[in-house]
């Protein structure tokens, strides 16, 4: 069965500083996605960025890149440059080829100081 | 363009009561799904619709339905709720069901059921 594991409950980080996220997965499909969000405390989930299990290069998106290792099942997210509105709950999620839901971790707090 | 929308934004019912859910999809999107966030996890999938026709469905009870209407609108509707139902309910769209298309979502509907 799919699982996404965030293990880190929160994190600080000073503004300007680069941050990584951690997540690691647990799947037997050889095909899936691997997407991160973010939900401020408003709620809505943002998308940030997406990594395709047969991508050969690591995603990025702006200031964010997201550090694929298939081998360890391994998908970071890295923030660069941290902005105060980077303060938010951020989730790891994954997709199984064929399937149609996605699978979430449970967040972790990120909290940037100015 | 405008995002995924969601009605309403909050709502109080008592145990027993009936909820309807409402959810637009970005426009030119055709799969709508459901998730149930509650407080200090991610997000659990409960449905999938995809041209009118239900893609899939989560670990979740028969008090749970869902319809999708001709212009990919859906409802998410629940029975006889309970104190547990309470949670976000977030709504995602994307332009197809594949599970390498991004979900983005709308801003959730928050329930209280007390």
């Amino acid at each position: 069965a799919q699982k996404i594991t965030q293990t880190q409950p929160g994190m600080f980080v000073q503004e300007k500083e680069a941050v990584t996220l951690d997540c690691t997965y647990d799947t037997s499909d050889p095909s899936y996605g691997l997407f991160w969000y973010k939900q401020p405390s408003s709620g809505e989930m943002i998308f940030l960025i997406y990594q395709g299990s047969y991508d050969q290069q690591n995603a990025t998106e702006g200031r964010y890149s997201l550090n694929f290792q298939k081998a360890r099942k391994s998908a970071n997210l890295v923030i660069s440059a941290s902005q105060l509105g980077d303060s938010a709950m951020y989730f790891c999620a994954m997709r199984e080829g064929g399937s149609e839901k996605l699978v979430f971790g449970k967040g972790m707090k990120l909290t940037v100081n100015p | 363009d405008a995002g995924v929308t969601q009605s309403p934004t909050h709502l109080i019912k008592t145990r027993g009561q009936h909820v309807t859910l409402r959810c637009s999809p970005i426009s030119g999107h055709k799969s709508v799904s459901w998730y149930q966030q509650v407080l200090g996890q991610g997000p659990q999938f409960i449905f999938q619709y995809y041209e009118k026709e239900e893609r899939g469905r989560g670990n979740f009870p028969d008090r749970f339905s869902a319809r999708q209407f001709p212009n990919y609108s859906s409802e998410l509707n629940v029975n006889a709720l309970l104190l547990g139902d309470s949670a976000l309910y977030l709504c995602a769209s994307s332009r197809t069901g594949f599970s390498t298309d991004t979900q983005y979502f709308g801003p959730g509907t928050r329930l209280t059921v007390l």
